[in-house]
This record gives C-alpha cells, sequence and structure tokens, in this order.
C-alpha cells in the first residue's frame, strides 16, 4: 500500500537559516501529496498540497514539489523562523476509498535565536 | 474557529474501565476520523467514518469501537482501558467535494493516560 518516510528529526536551526525536509513516498499511480503541521499543544493543519507530477504547493514561505522520478516531495524554506518550530508530517492517501489519509512519523522543527 | 470539537481535552482512566470520546463538527462533513499519535509512530487510523452509521475499521482498530449516529458527532469508545491506549487521540474531518482530496481539518486532540 501508500506509505510515506519521512527523515528523523529532531532538526535543529538557527532563525533565518535554510530548511529542508526530506519526503519520499510510494505508491500505486500518482496520487496528491500533502504536508500537514503541527503547533505545539495543538492538531495538525494542513500547511501545503500538490495533486499531480511537477506541482509546486506553497503557502507561508514554505514550497514543496512533487517529483515522481524521485518518488519525492521534501518540504523546503529559505528563512525559518522561531515561529515555524513546529512538527511537519508528510502524507498521501490509502488506496481503498474514505479519502483516508497515511502519516509520516513527523519531523520536529526547532529554531533558535 | 470551532468547526471541530473534541472532548474531554485530557482524561486519565484506570485499566479495565471503558471510555469514550467526543468529536463534534459544525461543518457537515462528510467523512470523520479517528487517529492516535504517538511518539516514533505519526498518526495511525483506528477507525473512519463515512456517513451516519457508516464507519469502517483502521489500522490499529482491535480495543475500539465507534459509532456515529448524527452526521455531527462521531464517539470512540475504549471497551476496556489498557495502558498501551495511553496517547493522543486526534480527531479530523474531511469533505473532499468542498476541500479537495486529503485536505483535512483535526480537533485539537485528547490526551489520554490508562494508569
Amino acid at each position: 500500500g501508500n506509505s510515506v518516510t519521512q527523515m528523523e528529526g529532531p532538526v535543529t536551526l538557527s532563525e533565518e537559516a535554510f530548511l529542508t525536509i526530506n519526503c519520499t513516498y510510494t505508491a500505486t499511480g500518482y496520487p496528491s501529496l500533502f504536508w500537514y503541521v503541527q503547533y505545539p499543544g495543538e492538531g495538525l493543519q494542513l500547511l501545503l498540497k500538490a495533486t499531480k507530477a511537477d506541482d509546486k504547493g506553497s503557502n507561508k514561505g514554505f514550497e514543496a514539489t512533487y517529483r515522481k522520478e524521485t518518488t519525492s516531495f521534501h518540504l523546503e524554506k529559505g528563512s525559518v523562523q522561531v515561529s515555524d518550530s513546529a512538527v511537519y508530517f508528510c502524507a498521501l492517501p490509502i488506496t481503498g476509498g474514505g479519502n483516508k489519509l497515511t502519516f509520516g512519523t513527523g519531523t520536529q522543527l526547532k529554531v533558535e535565536l | 474557529d470551532a468547526g471541530i470539537t473534541q472532548s474531554p481535552r485530557h482524561k486519565v482512566t484506570e485499566t479495565g474501565t471503558p471510555v469514550t470520546l467526543r468529536c463534534h463538527q459544525t461543518e457537515n462533513h462528510r467523512y470523520m476520523y479517528w487517529y492516535r499519535q504517538d511518539p516514533g509512530h505519526g498518526l495511525r487510523l483506528i477507525h473512519y467514518s463515512y456517513g451516519v452509521k457508516d464507519t469502517d475499521k483502521g489500522e490499529v482498530s482491535d480495543g475500539y469501537s465507534v459509532s456515529r449516529s448524527k452526521t455531527e458527532d462521531f464517539l470512540l469508545t475504549l471497551e476496556s482501558a489498557t495502558s498501551s491506549q495511553t496517547s493522543v487521540y486526534f480527531c479530523a474531518i474531511s469533505d473532499p467535494l468542498q476541500e479537495g482530496p486529503g485536505g483535512y481539518t483535526f480537533g485539537s486532540g485528547t490526551r489520554l493516560t490508562v494508569v
């Protein structure tokens, strides 16, 4: 079945540093891909998505490009802020209907001054 | 925005007791889900619902049951709580016709401790 693999954290960066969080996937066909973010003490929120190969999703300065050649959907941001400290989850649909998603294990990002 | 609320937010219960968690939505979304979040495992799907009285199992459904008697409410019951069910439980809703595929809205979670 469909699955995602994320880089393990925590990732610790200084403010204004460049961020990459790796996500690779295994899937039948070319499903939509998602990044969700979880701020401390909260539920997950959709950060961005890409619905087909070569699409780039973007939001709040974050970007991710759907690359079918490398089966990857890496999350990037050019200049992180302390407020970006959170856990980031890559996700894709599970086959079999129900609009179900499977999530990666999450990558914790800590941004320091 | 309070389109989805979970109750209680925190609960401590004893091993062997039944526990029910509630998820309530005001968005009239068709699909509702229960996930559990554990370190090293990310989020794992317990059960989901695709309509009133229509539910199905996820990947970690053993020891859990659900019910959906109204569009807005989705209940998760731990029939006899065990320490392995200590976790943070998240409810989510979706409606692909409104939000596109995979666009979930999550509740704030219920932290359950089984002692």
